[in-house]
């Protein structure tokens, strides 16, 4: 596809439930991205790959949140225990990764709610 | 650390009025600035980025903002807005050297008829 896909756009599950997204960027971009956005806030930064390695991932707020690149193209968000606060959208960017100010695309997002 | 706030969370303009959606920052550091649009139904796309240079930056759709470092300003303008307009928009900055994008809770601009 020409964008970047995220599955699935909705997901619904109970409380400590076991969760994965995915999320596949843009074919031949390095660098990929996963914020997160509650009800009425901006997006907030989870982790950024650069290639399969997680260079930044100070913004995943516990150790219940993990996410993966092992090929350094699709990457998957998994998240254990979930808890009715992890309830939000989750966001995937990718850019080339060649620019410090690279423009990142992000996706639709998938929307988790933890009932 | 960074911060970005946008004083106004909701916006209505009536139809062809100009419109000026307000942004400020505070950062110990250098930074680059961008604005964000967010469509209904659709991902956050690229509207402009300040990163050097003119402090007047212009973006796609008809849309331009100032870099006011003085004031720690990045206020986004359109001279005359359209329907297609309506959609939520965020302000963000990123460090020198830093992949991190700080944003803003987001402004929604509601286009009046």
């Amino acid at each position: 596809g020409a964008g970047v896909s995220q599955t699935p756009s909705n997901k619904v599950t109970e409380k400590g439930k076991y969760v994965e997204l995915r999320c596949d960027p843009i074919s031949g971009h390095t660098a990929l991205y996963w914020y997160r956005q509650s009800l009425g806030q901006g997006p907030e930064f989870l982790i950024y790959f650069q290639g399969t390695g997680a260079a930044d991932d100070s913004g995943l707020p516990n150790d219940r949140f993990f996410a993966v690149r092992p090929e350094g193209s699709v990457s998957t968000l998994k998240i254990q225990r979930t808890e009715r606060g992890d309830s939000a959208v989750y966001l995937c960017a990718s850019s080339l990764g060649d620019q410090p100010t690279g423009e990142l695309f992000f996706g639709e997002g998938s929307r988790l709610t933890v009932l | 650390a960074q911060s970005v706030t946008q004083l106004d969370s909701q916006v209505p303009v009536f139809e062809e009025a100009p419109v000026e959606l307000r942004c400020n920052y505070s950062s110990s550091v250098s930074v680059y600035l961008f604005w964000y649009v967010q469509y209904p139904n659709q991902g956050l796309q690229l509207l402009l980025k300040y990163l050097s240079g003119s402090t007047l930056v212009k973006g796609i759709n008809g849309f331009e903002a100032e870099f006011n470092k003085s004031q720690t300003s990045f206020h986004l303008r359109k001279p005359s807005v359209h329907i297609s307009d309506t959609a939520e928009y965020f302000c963000a900055v990123r460090k020198f050297g830093n992949e991190k994008l700080t944003f803003g809770t987001g402004t929604r601009l509601t286009i009046i008829p």
